[in-house]
């Protein structure tokens, strides 16, 4: 069964500081695909990227990053130059598109890291 | 695109009574999850279905719980009786062929926060 495991319960830091959240994922599928998401205050879910297993390299976007690395099945989010926007829940999920009836399953979610940017 | 919809936003009853969550999921995505967020267990996936067809109830936490859609465009989750430990915010999500495995990630409505008293 997969697993994902956001070790980091909350993290607060200081504006303009750079942040990393932890991701580390099980799975025995060799097909299977991570994703982050967002939670601001207000509670809705918000899309930030996905990864598939086949691809290890790392993303930018903007301040965020994200490095993937298969051996040692982590998946971590890295916020540079944290602003105060960037306070949110953040969630890593794991879905292995097992195809069962046809199509992909859904997500596996992480318990999220509670990110306080402090001004 | 308005997104995935879900109504009511907020739900407030009274134990034992029935509770029906809604769901209107992007036009032309085949597949359709509800999810629950609680303290404790976190963000868990409760059913999904794909092309109208539930998939898999195996998170439905009891027979309280129960899930349809009629048709491509609406879904509904029901508890009966409803319960203070059903207390959760609700998330319905869509996603078009082939979900996370196409790559085109899954939608989240905004969620519905119901409360049981």
């Amino acid at each position: 069964a997969q697993k994902v495991t956001q070790a980091q319960t909350e993290i607060s830091v200081v504006e303009k500081e750079d942040v990393t959240l932890d991701c580390v994922y099980e799975t025995r599928d060799t097909t299977y695909y991570l994703f982050w998401y967002k939670q601001p205050p207000s509670g809705e879910l918000v899309f930030l990227i996905r990864r598939n297993s086949f691809d290890e390299q790392n993303e930018i976007s903007g301040r965020y990053s994200w490095n993937f690395q298969k051996s040692t099945s982590s998946f971590n989010f890295t916020i540079t130059a944290s602003q105060v926007v960037d306070s949110a829940v953040y969630f890593c999920a794991l879905s292995e598109a097992t195809y069962s009836g046809g199509g992909a399953d859904g997500l596996t979610f992480g318990k999220g890291t509670h990110l306080i940017i402090q001004p | 695109d308005a997104g995935v919809i879900q109504s009511p936003r907020h739900e407030v009853t009274e134990m034992g009574q029935e509770v029906t969550l809604r769901c209107k999921p992007i036009s032309g995505h085949d597949y359709l999850f509800w999810y629950r967020q609680t303290m404790m267990r976190g963000l868990e996936l409760l059913i999904y279905f794909n092309n109208n067809v539930p998939i898999d109830d195996s998170g439905m936490p009891e027979d309280r719980f129960s899930a349809k859609m009629p048709n491509a465009s609406f879904s509904t989750l029901k508890i009966q009786p409803s319960e203070p430990r059903d207390s959760a915010v609700y998330f319905c999500a869509s996603s078009p062929i082939g979900g996370g495995a196409a790559g085109y990630g899954y939608t989240f409505g905004s969620g519905t926060r119901l409360t049981v008293v």
